[in-house]
């Protein structure tokens, strides 16, 4: 498969956790990377890997994986968690690069 | 300090070609791979393509024929040229690194800040 589907919105009262899920036949043997894009800027990676947060990013970021499902989840989200978050990873034939239909979060 | 910068023409007649250039800095463009992303207005993110520093490329299956990236690791810039433009190419275009952190593992870590490019009628 060439796709990977996300959940188009999600909303996460302030503290709070929320869970955002990534599927596509490519996560049964990539994992995913996890970006948040805030209006008018560039994307920024938070999640890499398995669970590796990049340097200077909160560890309230977090990932798991299970099967075709990639998971990113906020635990006690912050005002500017507010973005859209991407994944991505390689597709099945490990040739190209595809990414996720994106999940735009809103804190409550 | 480690730096991306697109430069290229804002507008562009559909029909024509675009060609956008990367300028990194404060890192070696060597020993890396290099990539064009794009992202229409309101819409998400879209991989166009990859180049290793060696030239090796890979592009985005439906882009096939109307995509080419170079490097130029003496100028440390790669470059983008998308051919035959159409309204559905108009988007922020973004240069990034990508890094293989294993064999199962690979991401985005540098980006760009983006240039918006309109294809006119």
């Amino acid at each position: 498969s060439s796709e990977l589907t996300q959940d188009p919105a999600v909303s996460v009262a302030l503290g709070q956790t929320v869970k955002i899920t990534c599927q596509g036949d490519s996560l049964r043997n990539y994992f995913a990377s996890w970006y948040q894009q805030k209006p008018g800027q560039a994307p920024v990676v938070v999640i890499y890997g398995k669970n590796n947060r990049p340097s200077g990013i909160p560890d309230r970021f977090s990932a798991s994986s299970s099967g075709n499902t990639g998971s990113l989840t906020i635990t006690g989200a912050q005002a500017e968690d507010e973005a859209d978050y991407y994944c991505n990873s390689r597709d099945s034939s490990g040739t190209h690069f595809i990414f996720g239909t994106g999940t735009k979060v809103t804190v409550l | 300090q480690v730096q991306l910068q697109e430069s290229g023409p804002g507008l562009v007649k559909s029909s024509e070609t675009l060609s956008l250039t990367c300028t990194v800095s404060g890192v070696s463009i060597r020993r890396h791979y290099w990539s064009w992303i794009r992202q229409p207005p309101g819409k998400g993110l879209e991989w166009i393509g990859n180049i290793y520093y060696s030239g090796d490329t890979s592009h985005h299956p439906s882009l096939r024929g109307r995509v080419t990236i170079s490097v130029d690791t003496s100028e440390s810039q790669f470059s983008l040229k998308l051919t035959s433009l159409t309204a559905a190419d108009t988007a922020v275009y973004y240069c990034t690194r990508v890094l293989r952190y294993s064999t199962t593992i690979w991401y985005f870590d540098l980006w760009g800040r983006g240039t918006l490019v309109t294809v006119s009628s």
